[in-house]
């Protein structure tokens, strides 16, 4: 199985501030014969289900602010929120759709400090 | 619209079973592969399971091989697990959600709670 792990576990941060959240994973979700990494990110808030924000590393999904951008190649991935906002507290997730079984990251929680 | 409604979750004794639903909407249901996803209590996100268009193509996690089993019926456009030998540590919010090719998990409903308790 691909194992996600992200860093930090959780962190706060100022409104306004550029928010980085890491994602490694235990071998490359880059695929050879499309040139794409089959990398999301979700933000999962309170009592609601989980929202996609980025596919393909680097794809933002239609609708999510362009603060949220995703970047990255082979095993290694970064979410950037590049100045936080209150609505963006929230757990944030990688997940790998390269191979089955899907495997998520452990999760990042962002808070407002 | 695109609507994902889970339904079947609650209470069940350990070794016991259940049936989730999830009635979607919004999409033609039979162009896409389904997922069900679980988090469990004061965890992360657990992919369980996934079919394909057809139901012809089916994978588990290795947790719940040979006690889950995923279906669907396109013309009811429902996506169904059927869950037996339940164990505390299948206890969880269990999630349907919808796989756009290329994006993963794109709509996602709101979710059913499952708890395995005696």
């Amino acid at each position: 199985d691909i194992v996600m792990t992200q860093s930090p576990d959780s962190l706060a941060l100022s409104l306004g501030e550029r928010a980085t959240i890491n994602c490694k994973s235990s071998q490359s979700v880059l695929s050879s014969s499309n040139n794409q990494n089959y990398l999301s990110w979700y933000q999962h808030k309170p009592g609601q289900p989980p929202k996609l924000l980025i596919y393909w590393a680097s794809a933002r999904e239609s609708g999510v602010p362009d603060r949220f951008s995703g970047s990255g190649s082979g095993t290694e991935f970064t979410l950037t929120i590049s100045s936080l906002q209150a609505e963006d507290v929230a757990v944030y997730y990688c997940q790998q759709y390269y191979a089955i079984p899907w495997t998520f990251g452990q999760g990042t929680k962002v808070e407002i400090k | 619209e695109v609507h994902l409604v889970e339904s079947g979750g609650g209470l069940v004794q350990p070794g016991g079973s259940l049936r989730l639903s999830c009635a979607a909407s919004g999409f033609p249901f039979s162009s896409y592969w389904m997922t069900w996803v679980r988090q469990a209590p004061g965890k992360g996100l657990e992919w369980v399971a996934n079919i394909k268009l057809d139901g012809t193509e089916i994978y588990y996690v290795d947790s719940v091989k040979g006690r889950f089993t995923i279906s669907r019926n396109n013309a009811e456009t429902s996506l169904y697990l059927h869950m037996n030998s339940l164990r505390a540590d299948d206890t969880a919010v269990y999630y349907c959600a919808r796989d756009r090719p290329g994006a993963s998990l794109d709509y996602w409903g709101q979710g059913t709670l499952v708890t395995v308790s005696s």
